[in-house]
């Protein structure tokens, strides 16, 4: 199947601080990448979708100017995670369709904790 | 607005014992229903695709089955490694991309 990467896997950060999440697709193009939040012993919560070459679609109550989401090309979308407090700490995936697929493949997840 | 729930929220079982997750979704016009297996602290690993009722996968102990209404996920004799969440999602002919839409999951451990 398809490989999607994520870096880091995880960051500690401090309340205030802007924290960039990397998500790549390693052997396929992707004009459209997912990003998702996780809670303990929660299921996936889809935030946004992520185009390349124009801006993101946000979920409903996700607030865009704090989630910020850059498709900068056909392999990467970053999502930065501006004035971080502890409320925001969780588990971020992101996806990407594999070519040719209806079938999303997943990052490893970057764990975020904001003191 | 498309829906999907998992049951059992947990199931715990003795190695060996065969037992099937069960995934009841609605949606407007079905493009296609997925299972995902999660390891804690990991992203989800691809397990199966589903489109249209009556259709059935396997890979090895697991076996997926979808109906008009739900799909069900059997566990052939298990074993501890397959001890991890199990993740059923579907996307519609009306979602924008390839939007899924997750259920709960259901945590499954298999004691040996």
């Amino acid at each position: 199947g398809a490989v999607v990467s994520q870096h880091p896997s995880w960051v500690i950060c401090k309340s205030g601080t802007s924290v960039k999440i990397e998500c790549r697709s390693l052997d396929f193009q992707a004009t459209t990448m997912f990003w998702y939040r996780q809670f303990p012993k929660q299921s996936l919560m889809l935030m946004a979708t992520s185009n390349e070459g124009s801006k993101a679609t946000y979920e409903q109550g996700v607030e865009k100017d704090k989630f910020l989401i850059n498709h900068a090309s056909l392999t990467l979308s970053t999502l930065t995670v501006t004035s971080a407090h502890p409320e925001d700490s969780s588990f971020y995936i992101c996806s990407a369709p594999g070519q040719g697929a209806d079938t999303q493949y997943f990052g490893p997840g970057t764990r975020l904790t904001v003191l | 607005e498309d829906q999907v729930t998992q049951s059992p929220e947990a199931l715990r079982l003795q190695e060996g014992e065969s037992s099937s997750l069960n995934c009841s979704y609605t949606v407007s016009g079905l493009r296609g229903l997925f299972w995902y297996r999660q390891d804690p602290g990991k992203g989800p690993e691809f397990l199966f695709t589903l489109y249209s009722a009556g259709e059935e996968k396997e890979k090895e102990r697991l076996k997926a089955t979808l109906t008009k209404k739900e799909s069900f996920l059997h566990i052939t004799a298990p074993k501890p490694e397959d001890s991890a969440t199990y993740l059923c999602a579907v996307t519609s002919h009306k979602a924008a991309g390839n939007k899924l839409t997750f259920g709960g999951g259901t945590r499954v451990l298999v004691k040996p």
